[in-house]
Formats: structure tokens, C-alpha cells, sequence
């Protein structure tokens, strides 16, 4: 079965700081999606990608995906304490439309 | 539009006992997909229903069953509860469910097993 590795698995960083958080596949990616989960609580969708070299911003967040390398990175420029919190990457395994396999996440922390 | 909604949210239940979650999805998506995040396991598959059949099935015992209505609700089961189905049980909507079609997560419930 496919396995996402993320890296690193915590973060500290002081406000106004860039940052980048990478997920890299064990197989090929069928689509890979990035979320946001503030302890606890639901996860919030940020980006979705699905072609190699593909690159989608959302006010300070860009995320990458390198088809070949099968990983994603996910950058934040200038980050903010509303940053902070346990970034999720998600995907499809191949064979199966319907089911996402996830990241174990990584724990954001930004110091004001 | 309203967002997925979860009910209840937060549950406590003792070994043995049974508990039903249910989900509401966002209006007019049809697949419902249930989730289990636990901090050593972190976020796995359950199922995911569409149209009130199961299309998809993660590696979890039997004792774990779902369903879904004629309207996308959809309402997750756990018979003989044991201490490690402690969890946050999140369940997520989308439109159809396939390549490219992005899952909107709930709040998630907190089961608690004592």
C-alpha cells in the first residue's frame, strides 16, 4: 500500500520566518492534497494538486508537486501565528479513486 | 453552504457498548468517507459510501460498519467497543469522490473508550 512520509514532523519558527514542509510518496501520486488541522478538530483544505511541476498559491501558501520525485512541498512565506498547526498531506492510491491515504502531518509552531 | 456537520461531537463509552457517529455532508455531495486519526496511527481509511453503497473498504475489523442514506447522510457503527477505538472519527464529503474531487472534512467526534 502507498505510504506518505513527511518531513519534518515538528517545526518551530519564529513569526515572519519561511518555512517549507515536504511529503514524499511511496508510489506514484494520483493527486495530492494538502490540509490543515488545528488539535482536535476537523481538517481544512488548502490546495489540491494532480499534475507533475503543477504550483498553486493561497495568500502566503504555495505548494509544489514533483511528479518525477513524487513529493510536494508546501512553503509558507512570512509565517503568522494563524499558521500554526498539523499540515496533513493526503493522497489516492493507485487502483483506488475513492480512498485517500495520509501523511503522518507535521506540527507547526510559530512563536509571536 | 453549510459546512460537513458531525454528531455528537464528543462521546464516552465503556468497553463492550456499541456507538453509532453520524454525518452530515455538505448539500449536494453524494460521497461520504469515514476517517479514524489516532496519535499513533494518525489519520486511516474507514469507508467511503456513495449513491447508499459502500464503494471502499479500509483494514478494520468487521465489528466497524457504515451506511448511508437515500439523502448522502451517512451514519458509522462500532459494535463491542474496546479500549483502542478511542479516536477522533472525522467523516468527509465530496461531490462525487474520485481522482481530483476534494474531500471537505467535519469537526470530527471524539469517542472515548472507558
Amino acid at each position: 500500500s502507498q505510504e506518505l512520509e513527511q518531513s519534518p514532523q515538528s517545526l518551530i519558527v519564529q513569526e515572519g520566518k519561511n518555512l517549507t514542509i515536504n511529503c514524499t510518496s511511496s508510489k506514484t501520486l494520483y493527486g495530492l492534497y494538502w490540509y490543515k488541522q488545528k488539535y482536535g478538530e476537523g481538517l481544512i483544505f488548502l490546495m489540491m494538486l494532480q499534475k507533475g511541476g503543477e504550483e498553486k498559491s493561497h495568500e502566503k501558501i504555495t505548494a509544489k508537486l514533483d511528479e518525477k520525485k513524487q513529493q510536494s512541498s508546501l512553503h509558507i512565506t512570512a509565517s503568522q501565528p494563524s499558521h500554526a498547526g498539523i499540515y496533513l498531506c493526503g493522497a489516492h492510491e493507485e487502483g483506488s479513486n475513492y480512498k485517500l491515504t495520509f501523511g503522518k502531518g507535521t506540527l507547526l509552531t510559530v512563536n509571536p | 453552504k453549510a459546512g460537513v456537520t458531525q454528531t455528537p461531537r464528543y462521546l464516552i463509552k465503556t468497553r463492550g457498548q456499541q456507538v453509532t457517529l453520524s454525518c452530515s455532508p455538505i448539500s449536494g455531495h453524494r460521497s461520504v468517507s469515514w476517517y479514524q486519526q489516532t496519535p499513533g496511527q494518525g489519520l486511516q481509511f474507514l469507508f467511503e459510501y456513495f449513491s447508499e453503497t459502500q464503494r471502499n473498504k479500509g483494514n478494520f475489523p468487521g465489528r466497524f460498519s457504515g451506511r448511508q442514506f437515500s439523502n448522502s447522510r451517512s451514519e458509522m457503527n462500532v459494535s463491542t467497543l474496546e479500549l483502542g477505538d478511542s479516536a477522533l472519527y472525522l467523516c468527509a464529503s465530496s461531490l462525487g469522490g474520485g481522482l481530483g474531487d476534494t474531500q471537505y472534512f467535519g469537526p470530527g467526534t471524539r469517542l472515548t473508550v472507558l
